[in-house]
């Protein structure tokens, strides 16, 4: 079946740094790929998506690239901020599975000043 | 977009008894899913709710563990029956709108003891 392989957290940056979090997928077909962010006590957003190969989702500063070769969507961003302490989770949809998403385990990261 | 509701937002039950988990959206939404986010871990699809009709449910969920019903197109309950402390959870409602942007409610977090 489908599955999300994130890198284990939790990670911790300082401000201003630049952020990576890897993530693979195994899937059949085409999926869709997304980031989720939650932030402390907040619910579940979308953060960005890509819908078939090559594509580039961003939002925020936030990118993440749709790589089929690599079977990756590693999320990146240049310079974080506190405020992009949350949990992040990369996740899939398969082929025609809108709204049934598979989830990776979430990473935890943390922004200090 | 699409604004979610749950109730309760939490509670804490004892083992044995069943809870009842009410999800509202704002608009009418194509389809609408169960999530499961056991504590430290990922989040688990449930179910998707049909409305009319018996939901379809993922491997490893049943009806008669987690009966779900969905009377019209922007409400949706989910019952958690014959608890156990392995239920302790937080329980997400999702929608999928007409646009298919998908989104979260706030969640329910269900302690069992």
């Amino acid at each position: 079946g489908d599955s999300v392989t994130q890198m284990e957290g939790p990670v911790t940056l300082s401000e201003e740094a630049f952020l990576t979090i890897n993530c693979t997928y195994t899937a059949t077909g085409y999926p869709s790929l997304f980031w989720y962010v939650q932030y402390p006590g907040e619910g579940l957003q979308l953060l960005l998506k890509a819908t078939k190969a090559d594509d580039k989702g961003s939002n925020k500063g936030f990118e993440a690239t749709y790589r089929k070769e690599t079977t990756s969507f590693h999320l990146e961003k240049g310079s974080v901020q506190v405020s992009d302490s949350a949990v992040y989770f990369c996740a899939l949809a398969g082929g025609t599975s809108y709204g049934k998403l598979t989830f990776g385990q979430g990473t935890i990261l943390t922004v200090h000043p | 977009s699409a604004v979610i509701s749950q109730k309760p937002s939490r509670d804490i039950c004892q083992r044995g008894t069943s809870l009842t988990i009410q999800c509202q959206v704002d608009s009418q939404v194509t389809m609408m899913f169960w999530y499961r986010q056991q504590p430290g871990q990922s989040l688990t699809l449930i179910a998707t709710a049909n409305q009319g009709s018996e939901a379809t449910y993922e491997s490893g969920f049943v009806i008669d563990k987690f009966p779900i019903s969905r009377p019209n197109l922007t409400f949706s309950t989910l019952t958690v029956s014959n608890m156990s402390p392995e239920d302790s959870s937080i329980y997400l409602c999702s929608v999928l709108t007409l646009g298919y942007e998908q989104y979260f409610g706030p969640g329910t977090r269900l302690t069992v003891t």
